[in-house]
């Protein structure tokens, strides 16, 4: 089984809309931690946004906040207020704890495309 | 702001050739990882380092890959006899912990294996 699934390939969101770019994941620990990465055309990856396990609120940073249902097994990424600089893949990834260096699993990724 | 930096940015390379491929992590970080994207595809995991040794590996990380942290501020990755499967972009990462806070990522070395 997949351990972190994105549905959704491409998306297309107008500018200054919310768009939800839908995770879910998949583990049996207790203690785990969610994130979500962008990556622009250009390559790199850019940290989002991260919520632990054991967090009671949902996680935001400025206009992004994640959509935590712990018993769904779902950590969706909300963008308020798009910009076309929002354009870009989105990855949902999950670290699991495993001791030391516990490594970070993706998923396959939305593309997002603002448009005017 | 501190950021995790990577050398070379492409690396054009022939079959059976060796490639080093560099990374300096932020300084205060102990948690090191290599990570690679073939074209259009997710980011997979290779390997992970910790207290001058391998943490973790996965199965793409066989025989023809090593990692070493020569120095107080290099982690390379090593190919030792590349294959075509093994163009891809190389993403290193560091972390302060080793699993809660967020890993930062490196711009990337893209390798072309001819």
């Amino acid at each position: 089984a997949q351990k972190i699934t994105q549905t959704q390939p491409g998306m297309f969101v107008q500018e200054k809309e919310a768009v939800t770019l839908d995770c879910t994941y998949d583990t049996s620990d207790q203690s785990y931690g969610l994130f979500w990465y962008k990556q622009p055309s250009s390559g790199e990856m850019i940290f989002l946004i991260y919520q632990g396990s054991y967090d009671e609120q949902n996680a935001t940073e400025g206009r992004y906040s994640l959509n935590f249902q712990k018993a769904r097994k779902s950590a969706n990424l909300v963008i308020s207020a798009s910009q076309l600089g929002d354009s870009a893949m989105y990855f949902c990834a999950m670290r699991e704890y495993a001791g030391t260096a516990s490594k970070l699993t993706f998923g396959t990724g939305t593309r997002l495309q603002v448009t005017l | 702001e501190p950021e995790v930096t990577q050398t070379p940015s492409h690396q054009v390379t022939q079959m059976g050739q060796e490639v080093i491929l560099r990374c300096v992590p932020i300084s205060n970080h102990l948690y090191f990882y290599w990570y690679r994207q073939i074209l259009g595809q997710k980011v997979e995991f290779l390997v992970s380092f910790y207290n001058n040794e391998i943490s973790e590996k996965s199965e793409i990380f066989d025989d023809q890959f090593s990692v070493e942290r020569p120095d107080g501020s290099n982690f390379t990755l090593k190919i030792r006899s590349t294959k075509l499967e093994d163009s891809a972009m190389y993403f290193c990462a560091s972390s302060v912990t080793g699993w809660e806070n967020e890993q930062f990522f490196g711009p990337g070395t893209r390798l072309t294996v001819l």
